[in-house]
């Protein structure tokens, strides 16, 4: 089956800096990357995504990455802010059936 | 708001006792997942119901099985608790046509305790 490994576990970082997330995926099948930032206490929320025919995607201060070839996509926040402090998963999901494989998430802390 | 609501938030139930968790799925979606966190991991997926039937499982033993309602909605039930199951039960739902599918929108889980 699918596995995904996910770096760094912990990321801290100061206000307005950049952050990095990377992941590797197992399965040259996967076509669909979500990602996720799940807060304290609540269940994960979807910020971005990417299908495995674009190599990046962007969304305001969020940008994803994907290189099939090395079977690896990162996230990328831009100018982070203290309520980015979260922790971050990334997944693989085969196609025909959304079943994602998840990594074992990011706790990003940002520094005012 | 994701639209997917979860009940109950919270439960503590006695080691060798059975649960039964609740998921209302989004409007429009026909798919619904059900996946376990425990502190620190990310989620790990048990089952998938699409239109009424399992559509895929994880690495879960029998005594974790679910359904899925008309209404879409759905349950997770499981037996003989271990104190091993006490986690986050999240659940996810999406939509699935002729092999395509949108992303999984989840809910703000059920927080598991086995004593």
């Amino acid at each position: 089956g699918e596995n995904v490994e996910q770096h760094p576990s912990t990321l801290s970082v100061q206000e307005g800096d950049s952050a990095v997330i990377k992941c590797t995926y197992s399965d040259s099948a996967s076509n669909y990357f979500p990602w996720y930032k799940q807060e304290l206490g609540k269940g994960p929320q979807l910020i971005i995504d990417i299908r495995s025919n674009v190599g990046e995607k962007k969304d305001q201060r969020i940008a994803v990455t994907l290189n099939k070839t090395a079977k690896h996509f990162s996230l990328h926040i831009t100018e982070t802010q203290p309520e980015d402090s979260a922790v971050y998963f990334c997944a693989a999901t085969l196609g025909g059936s959304y079943i994602p494989t998840f990594g074992r998430g990011t706790s990003l802390i940002v520094h005012p | 708001e994701t639209g997917v609501t979860q009940s109950p938030t919270h439960l503590i139930k006695t080691r060798g006792q059975q649960v039964t968790l609740r998921c209302s799925s989004q409007s429009g979606h026909n798919t619904v997942s059900w996946y376990q966190q425990a502190l620190g991991q990310g989620p790990q997926f048990i089952f998938q119901y699409y239109r009424e039937e399992e559509n895929g499982r994880g690495n879960f033993p029998p005594r974790f099985s679910g359904l899925q309602f008309p209404n879409y909605s759905s349950e997770l039930n499981v037996n003989a608790l271990e104190l091993d199951d006490s986690a986050l039960y999240l659940c996810a739902s999406s939509s699935a046509s002729q092999g395509t599918d949108t992303e999984a929108f989840f809910g703000q889980g059920t927080r598991l305790t086995v004593v």
